[in-house]
């Protein structure tokens, strides 16, 4: 398997403007996760989904942010308008139910809002 | 509310030296523990993953310890490399959410 994908891969963008930041995740996988990095903060748990229904939305910082998941393979994470606040790595993960299962990681998405 | 807490911050040795990264977290009603690698620029690599039911794992010169009841695991790297040089993670799981610790800095130096 390819592992999970995420485009793009860097995006910059201006203040203001809306934002799709994209994720495949490994197929056949239950779970779909979406995380921010940052200096300040490390990693933060945005939006989590469980066959595609989002389970916990309770990191998303504001009605800004949205996520959908409108199939198993694919999911959205946007944000509109974007901030520079906003400028961080964002980071797709998925995983098959159960605890003794691993957690798997695209190379994340770094945006940068000027 | 779970924290991870990792120490030291950075860390840097001499290559062929053996060390260990400390995690610790604050609710110990986990799934798992996770040990994770991030390059500069790139995703998280997952190097162990230990259930709450276990007590250690092993894969080549790494070696994950997890004692669920005082809240701590370490990560051992045994005869340290440069190409060890990374940040390491680790991250606790709870239902379906993962914690993070804010990670070490590993220098392997030649």
């Amino acid at each position: 398997d390819a592992g999970v994908i995420q485009s793009p891969r860097h995006e910059v963008t201006e203040m203001g403007q809306e934002v799709t930041l994209r994720c495949k995740p490994i197929s056949g996988h239950d779970y779909l996760f979406w995380y921010r990095q940052t200096m300040m903060r490390g990693l933060e748990l945005l939006i989590y989904f469980n066959n595609n229904v989002p389970i916990d939305d309770s990191g998303m910082p504001e009605d800004r942010f949205s996520a959908k998941m409108p199939n198993a393979s694919f999911s959205t994470l946007k944000i509109q308008p974007s901030e520079p606040r906003d400028s961080a790595v964002y980071f797709c993960a998925s995983s098959l139910a159960g605890a003794g299962n691993t957690i798997y990681f695209g190379e994340g998405s770094w945006l940068t809002v000027v | 509310k779970q924290e991870v807490t990792q120490i030291p911050a950075a860390l840097s040795v001499p290559e062929g030296e053996n060390l260990v990264l400390n995690c610790s977290f604050t609710d110990s009603a986990i799934y798992n523990l996770q040990w994770f690698r991030q390059d500069p620029g790139k995703g998280l690599t997952s190097l162990l993953l230990i259930q709450s039911s276990q007590r250690e794992q092993t894969s080549g010169r790494l070696n994950a310890s997890l004692d669920k009841s005082s809240g701590r695991s370490t990560l051992y790297i045994a005869a340290s490399q440069p190409g060890d040089s990374a940040t390491y993670l680790c991250a606790v799981r709870q239902g379906s959410r993962l914690t993070f610790g804010e990670g070490t800095q590993l220098t392997v130096n030649p």
